[in-house]
Parts: C-alpha cells; structure tokens; sequence
C-alpha cells in the first residue's frame, strides 16, 4: 500500500523559513517523479514544486521560486521542501505527491500538513 | 495561479447526469498533454478519479467519465449519487511553465 507522511509544518512567523518532510512507503520511491501541490484556505490546487528521479530536473512554480527549494533522498525514501522568506499567502495545507507514468498523473496523495504564516 | 478554467458550480438530481469542463491554451491541454481529473470530499485529500484523459483507476465507478478534444476536457458523471457531493478538479502539463497546472475547481452538488 503506497503510503506517504507529511511532517514538519506548522505556525511560522512572515519571513522565518520551515522544512516540510515526506515520508514514502509502498513502491520504489528512486523510480518516480515527486511534487508538493498546496491548497490556501477555501481556494483550489496549486503546483508548487516537482523532482526526478535523480535530481537531474527540478521545477519550481513562478510564485515560490527564489524561495523554496525542493530536494528528495532515495535512501530514505524521502522528499522535503524547504521554504525560506515565508509570507501570509503561503498559507495552505501542503500536499505531497507521487506522479505516475501518465503524463504527469499525480496517483497518490499524503494526508496533507497545514504551514500556517503568521505574525 | 489556475490556468485551466472550469466552471464553479454544477448541480443535479440523484440519477441525473452532469459535466464539467476544462479548458485550457495551446501550451497544455492544446499541446496533447493528457488531462487528470481529481475528487476532493471536503476535508480530505484530493484522489485521482481520471487519468490520461479518459482511464479509470481500479476502485472508481463508471458512472465517471473523462473525454478531451484540442484545448479543452470534459467530465462527465452519469446516474449522479448523494456521494458525488464534492470539489472536483482538472490537471495537466505546461510547456511554458514547465509544471503542472490545475483547473480552477468545480462544485458539484447534488439536489
């Protein structure tokens, strides 16, 4: 059973920076490409990062750029986001995500965690 | 930032069928990348309802259905259920952005 465990969020200050973890399980996390999707309160999905296999191509969405930083360790089954100069609009739950092998179909979603930006 | 544009709301009778579409550019679903649609229970993680434009993953009724046709893609779900009630949401990839890109999100909601 494909499993994937979101850490690390919570309440931060505008400005401070906090390092979201995902915990994979179920299938063989070096095979696919990984991505955090994020959803404000009360609004829609919105693309936030994604990673290969290797590290070897990585993408950021416009509005994270300069800021945030996706990275991935495949000995231990892990993906982070690392998210630094945090502002009031990066609240959101933020989800972690597998892509399947459809033309980047997003197969399996994490529970979610909330990051929380505020004074 | 959405770039693929749905309606807000739908809704329906128990037994009745409704669509949703979503409709995008040249540089998404224009350039022949496939459309995921995804279902989200409030409260919830979304799920993955319709993959690679019309597939059904294992588990998902065929009272859903997904169709596309140049820059726009539809969702069609058939014999509409109390269950149904929920946020849905199209998906796919962009050359310009280099990324992902998900629809605006549509309600559905069953009378």
């Amino acid at each position: 059973e494909v499993q994937l465990v979101e850490s690390g969020g919570g309440l931060v200050q505008p400005g401070g920076s906090l390092r979201l973890s995902c915990a994979a399980s179920g299938f063989t996390f070096r095979n696919y490409w990984m991505t955090w999707v994020r959803q404000a309160p009360g609004k829609g999905l919105e693309w936030v990062a994604s990673i290969n296999q290797d590290d070897s191509a990585i993408h950021h969405a416009d509005s994270v750029k300069g800021r945030f930083t996706v990275s991935r360790d495949n000995t231990k089954n892990s993906l982070y986001l690392q998210m630094n100069s945090l502002r009031a609009e990066d609240t959101a739950v933020y989800y972690c995500v597998k892509i399947g092998y459809n033309d980047y179909n997003l197969d399996y979603w994490g529970q979610g965690i909330l990051v929380t930006v505020s004074s | 930032q959405s770039v693929l544009t749905q309606p807000p709301s739908v809704s329906g009778a128990p037994g009745q069928r409704v669509a949703i579409s979503c409709t995008g550019t040249h540089s998404n679903i224009g350039a022949d990348h496939l459309v995921h649609w995804y279902q989200q229970v409030p409260g919830s993680a979304p799920k993955i309802l319709i993959y690679g434009n019309t597939n059904r993953p294992s588990g998902v009724p065929d009272r859903f259905s997904g169709s596309k046709s140049g820059s726009s893609a539809s969702l069609a779900i058939t014999g509409l259920q109390a269950e149904d009630e929920a946020d849905y949401y199209c998906q796919s990839y962009d050359n310009s952005l280099s990324g992902l890109v998900f629809g605006t999100g549509t309600k559905v909601t069953v009378l």
